[in-house]
């Protein structure tokens, strides 16, 4: 199974400035996926990012506020632009389960992201 | 759409007792299902898997669990639970009816899980 490395593991930020994480794989995949993770929610997926074109976002969630770069296939960033408190919450990056769809996902450790 | 629904919270169990953290769905075709464990401070490492077959499937740590296709539920079980199961678990749903591009996995609510000693 893939071995996903996040950065930064947490953060305490302060409103209005802007973070950017990173999540490397250990293999060369095809699609990767950022999920927020709020305290007492499921996980809800932002976007998935494919190498070479760009990111698809879910209903909800726009690149002015959540860019995602996917330079190769084995690494990508996702950013959390002039942020609010709102925003604070886990993120986590995935990897896996495509073609088929049978197959499960796998994640990095998650961002932990406090917004003062 | 897909959906699938954690009832419960938490579930609280004494260590060596049996354990169940309920899972039921809701696709358009065949679901594929997964069971996922979140440690503190960690992301979501993968249990087990239904997709086709004996209705029972085994996993990691001597977890498994049942379809069940007429209730829908795909309900995670120990025999003998330990304070080290003591986690968040996430069940997840894939429908095999696609809509659209790729096909999306949705997440219940989770469930945390205290083993007491």
């Amino acid at each position: 199974s893939a071995v996903i490395s996040q950065k930064p593991s947490r953060d305490i930020c302060q409103r209005g400035t802007s973070l950017t994480i990173q999540c490397q794989v250990d293999s060369q995949v095809t699609m990767m996926f950022w999920y927020r993770q709020q305290p007492g929610q499921s996980l809800t997926l932002i976007a998935t990012a494919n190498q070479g074109s760009e990111a698809t976002y879910e209903s909800g969630f726009v690149i002015d506020k959540f860019p995602i770069s996917r330079p190769n296939l084995t690494f990508s960033t996702l950013t959390v632009s002039n942020m609010s408190p709102e925003d604070s919450s886990i993120y986590l990056c995935s990897v896996g389960a495509g073609g088929a769809g049978n197959q499960p996902q796998h994640f990095g450790d998650g961002t932990r992201l406090s917004i003062l | 759409a897909q959906s699938v629904a954690q009832p419960e919270d938490q579930v609280n169990v004494a260590e060596g007792n049996p354990l169940t953290v309920k899972c039921t769905y809701s696709v358009s075709g065949n679901p594929y299902l997964f069971w996922y464990v979140q440690y503190p401070n960690r992301g979501l490492q993968f249990l087990l898997k239904y997709i086709t077959g004996d209705n029972l499937v085994k996993g990691s740590y001597g977890f498994e669990a049942e379809f069940n296709k007429s209730q829908t539920s795909f309900h995670l079980k120990k025999p003998s639970a330990l304070v080290s199961d003591s986690a968040l678990y996430f069940c997840a749903v894939r429908d095999t009816v696609r809509s659209g591009g790729y096909q999306k996995v949705t997440f219940g609510t989770g469930t945390k899980l205290q083993v007491i000693p």
